[in-house]
């Protein structure tokens, strides 16, 4: 079942400027993960985020989260052409095997 | 070269073949997935598999069937399908099951893009 759920579903920006997304999830969590898919690929893991953790660090991604308002969001700093992709966000929890993503936000960076 | 390898990656059938998707991983990782990406749908997890047995089934139509012969291979047998069926197919894998405590990541296949006509 759909548990992430990112917001915009569409964000389109210059090189240089910054890109934040942002994921709703519904039910408690252990961990949040970030993933990322270029056109037509498989999914690429980017970067995860424990239940007890606020915010997390990996090169030009930093990732925030507010166990209360079950929300995360993703920063993408001085964005590349590059970093045109599809991101998602998943999460697991003690109810299932596997994790659970959402319909993801569509990131165009242009040049 | 992510470590899970799917082929084929491209497939046109008609609703009345049968064909298979293959995934295949030599990451050591004892959980594999299907899952199924529609356009502007969030992914779809069909099939779940730990050390070759299947754990969870997510009310998918008969017309797929899943097989798991060891643990480095996964297999998705379709037969009668719809053309609504259409879609990228995902084979991932990881360590162990998620849930629980402890962290798990997926890795994911390129995917196997089907069109059913």
């Amino acid at each position: 079942s759909q548990q992430g759920e990112e917001d915009p579903q569409a964000l389109s920006i210059q090189e240089g400027e910054n890109a934040t997304m942002n994921c709703s999830y519904k039910t408690s969590i252990n961990n949040l993960q970030w993933y990322r898919q270029n056109s037509g690929r498989g999914l690429v893991h980017l970067i995860l985020i424990r239940s007890n953790e606020r915010e997390k660090h990996s090169g030009r991604l930093r990732v925030t989260l507010d166990t209360s308002k079950k929300s995360s969001s993703l920063l993408i700093t001085a964005s590349r052409a590059a970093d045109t992709a599809s991101y998602f966000c998943a999460t697991d929890s003690n109810s299932g095997y596997a994790l659970n993503f959402g319909k993801g936000t569509s990131l165009l960076v242009t040049p | 070269e992510t470590g899970v390898t799917q082929t084929p990656r491209h497939l046109v059938m008609g609703m009345t073949n049968k064909k298979s998707l293959k995934c295949e991983q030599h990451l050591g990782h004892n959980a594999m997935y299907w899952y199924k990406q529609s356009a502007k749908k969030p992914l779809e997890l069909m099939f779940v598999y730990s050390l070759e047995e299947r754990v969870e089934n997510n009310s998918v139509p008969s017309r797929f069937s899943p097989e798991c012969p060891n643990s480095s291979h996964l297999f998705l047998h379709l037969h009668t399908l719809q053309p609504e069926d259409s879609a990228l197919y995902l084979c991932a894998s990881s360590p162990r099951l998620a849930g629980g405590l402890g962290a798990n990541v997926l890795t994911f296949g390129a995917g196997s893009r089907l069109t059913v006509l």
